[in-house]
């Protein structure tokens, strides 16, 4: 059984531009979250989607979206970045709110 | 989401058993007890979890105190590939709008 996919795994832009992460969570699984690690630090609640909807999100800027699509994969966008947005971020899929799967992540970088 | 708290940092012998302790003294009756650890910046892997029950599997044994307020990861048998950062966290039932909040969790370090 594949695990959650990312791509790219490595993305890098410079300040201003907008970032696109793609995720596909595993065969079966509704929910899909995002977190954001920046070096050294704890992961962060970005998103989180059940069934094509947005069912909660984290304490991030307006600039930070993203969707679900029928096939429960997921996208996350960002807008306007900036250099501190430069951080591993994480994919994860749940069947209905039990124990995520993370991905490998996607390692972007501002410059 | 109930808050966790864990020590920054612990150390264990290779072969020795790695008890990793969490506060979760707000927990509410219907949140449960993740645990996940990341190993290198890899994304997280689920490890075990618990309602009020102690639960064993093939990698590590929790145990919740009866009050639930705190719990235990045991490793019984660490070893160098368990050195990594472990989370605990608490989450309520299926369907709940859960952020999920991971904090900033527990280096172990397993020496030989």
């Amino acid at each position: 059984e594949a695990g959650v996919t990312q791509s790219p795994t490595h993305l890098i832009k410079t300040r201003g531009q907008q970032a696109t992460l793609r995720c596909s969570p595993i065969s079966g699984h509704t929910s899909v979250y995002w977190y954001q690690q920046a070096l050294g630090l704890g992961l962060q609640f970005l998103l989180w989607y059940d069934e094509g909807e947005e069912r909660n999100r984290g304490n991030f800027p307006p600039r930070f979206s993203g969707r679900q699509f029928p096939n429960y994969s997921s996208e996350l966008n960002v807008n306007a970045l900036e250099l501190e947005d430069s951080a591993l971020y994480l994919c994860a899929s749940s069947p209905r709110g039990e124990k995520l799967f993370f991905g490998s992540g996607t390692q972007l970088s501002v410059l | 989401d109930a808050k966790t708290t864990q020590p920054p940092s612990m150390d264990c012998a290779e072969g020795r058993a790695a008890n990793l302790p969490c506060n979760h003294s707000t927990i509410s009756g219907n949140e449960y007890v993740y645990w996940y650890r990341q190993i290198h910046s890899q994304g997280p892997q689920y490890i075990i979890h618990g309602l009020k029950n102690n639960e064993t599997n093939e990698m590590a044994s929790l145990i919740i105190t009866e009050d639930r307020k705190s719990s235990t990861l045991i490793l019984p048998h660490a070893t160098l590939r368990d050195t990594a950062v472990y989370y605990c966290i608490v989450r309520g039932t299926t369907g709940t709008a859960s952020k999920l909040t991971f904090g900033t969790g527990t280096r172990l370090q397993v020496t030989l």
